[in-house]
């Protein structure tokens, strides 16, 4: 079955702190595709990254770098001098891969909640 | 470019009752999915639409239907409402279908049943 498991159900920092979400998945699909999204108390789910199977090259975008590596399932997200306007809801996602016939949906993690402190 | 827009925002019912949610995509994008959000089970797939037809169905039961019209907005029913359908539903559009695309997500409509 297709997994996402987000074991950090809440992180409190301060201001400056770098901190890491963690996110494992499992699928039997060999092309597939990672996401992270941010959920504000707005509730709309704000996309950041999407990553496919075939590229583990990390990613850096200003304060926030993602890390992919399909040897241990595992695509971690970081926020380097977190602010406390990262605080909010973290969620990483898988799609439905062919395997699955599934292509369209995207299987969710608990989700983190990340509360940055100033 | 306008973003998914979701109506209502919020939305009270009573149980037994029956609802309706609309869904507007951004501009140009064909696929629209709807997911619901709870505390308890986190966020869920319900069904995913593209060119009027439904492609992906989640695990849930007949109550929750949808449909899609010809210019892409999307509609999500479900009928004898429970306590247990309290939710934040939530809309995604994305350009085609797959999973080879981004999907952008609405603000979203909180219904609670009372």
């Amino acid at each position: 079955a297709q997994k996402v498991t987000q074991a950090q159900t809440e992180i409190s920092v301060v201001e400056k702190e770098d901190v890491t979400l963690d996110c494992v998945y499992e699928t039997r699909d060999t092309t597939y595709y990672l996401f992270w999204y941010k959920q504000p108390p707005s509730g709309e789910l704000v996309f950041l990254i999407r990553r496919n199977s075939f590229d583990e090259q990390n990613e850096i975008s200003g304060r926030y770098s993602w890390n992919f590596q399909k040897s241990t399932s595992s695509f971690n997200f970081t926020i380097t001098a977190s602010q406390v306007v990262d605080s909010a809801v973290y969620f990483c996602a898988l799609s439905g891969g062919v395997f699955y016939n599934q292509g369209g949906k995207l299987i969710f993690g608990q989700g983190t909640e990340l509360s940055v402190k100033p | 470019k306008a973003g998914v827009t979701q109506t209502p925002r919020y939305l009270i019912k009573t149980r037994g009752q029956q609802v309706t949610l609309s869904c507007s995509p951004i501009s140009g994008h064909r696929s629209v999915s709807w997911y619901q959000q709870t505390p308890g089970q986190g966020l869920q797939f319900l069904f995913e639409y593209f060119s009027e037809t439904q492609r992906n169905k989640g695990n849930f039961p007949g109550r929750f239907s949808g449909r899609q019209f010809s210019n892409s907005r999307s509609e999500m029913n479900v009928s004898t409402l429970e306590l247990g359908d309290s939710a934040l539903y939530l809309c995604a559009s994305s350009p085609g279908q797959g999973m080879n695309t981004e999907a952008f997500f609405g603000q979203g409509t909180r219904l609670t049943v009372v």
